[in-house]
């Protein structure tokens, strides 16, 4: 199994501009989630599934879209980015719940906004 | 007020010392409760669940303080591959937070 894949992994982009960052896991858990980390902060959920065509926001969703299409992926959408998007961007995935049991996480995303 | 709290660190000791990391929580309604591991520009990856008993796994021992609203993380006998960045993550339905980490060095 590769378990939790995200691409790609390292990213510059300029203010204003959009991109999509991807994950797909091949453990077929139904939860998946997606977090930022910045220095000093932890990890802040942004958006998460609990299933294909299911998704909700966490604590830090402005500016980010997500879609769940299939139990394997989802992708996070950036729709005008901004210097504060700069972070490192995880995807998650767990077999029992967001709150429950082991998260697996991706390597990351380093994202720059200029 | 973060909702998880840590002290950041870093704690710098020297291999086969015991350390002791801890973690305050502000939701009292918090259900699960975890230690997670970051090597340094890796992903987390679970360390170990924490139980209102107590538990361990090896020299790492977890334990909940659900009346203080506190998480504790012991390691006896460090080894150098024992550093790391120590995340404390508390959840509340879907929710998990986490803890800003705390780094730990441990030297020879």
């Amino acid at each position: 199994n590769a378990g939790v894949t995200q691409t790609p992994k390292f990213q510059v982009l300029k203010t204003g501009q959009s991109m999509t960052l991807q994950c797909a896991q091949d453990m077929n858990h139904e939860y998946m989630s997606w977090y930022r980390q910045d220095p000093g902060m932890g990890l802040r959920l942004i958006h998460y599934s609990v299933g294909a065509g299911i998704t909700d926001q966490g604590e830090v969703p402005n500016g980010y879209n997500v879609s769940r299409s299939t139990t394997e992926d989802f992708p996070l959408r950036l729709l005008s980015a901004a210097p504060s998007q700069t972070s490192v961007y995880f995807c998650a995935s767990n077999a029992q719940g967001g709150g429950l049991g082991e998260q697996y996480f991706g390597p990351g995303t380093r994202l720059t906004v200029t | 007020r973060k909702e998880v709290e840590q002290d950041p660190g870093p704690f710098n000791v020297p291999e086969g010392a015991t350390v002791a990391f801890n973690c305050t929580y502000s939701n009292s309604a918090s259900q699960s409760f975890f230690w997670y591991r970051q090597d340094c520009r890796k992903e987390p990856k679970l360390l170990m669940s924490v139980y209102s008993s107590g538990n361990e796994d090896g020299r790492f021992t977890a334990q909940l303080n659900r009346a203080s609203q506190y998480i504790s993380l012991l390691i006896r006998d460090s080894k150098l591959s024992d550093s790391a960045t120590y995340l404390c993550v508390v959840t509340y339905g879907n929710d998990m937070r986490f803890g800003a980490g705390t780094r730990l060095t441990v030297k020879p």
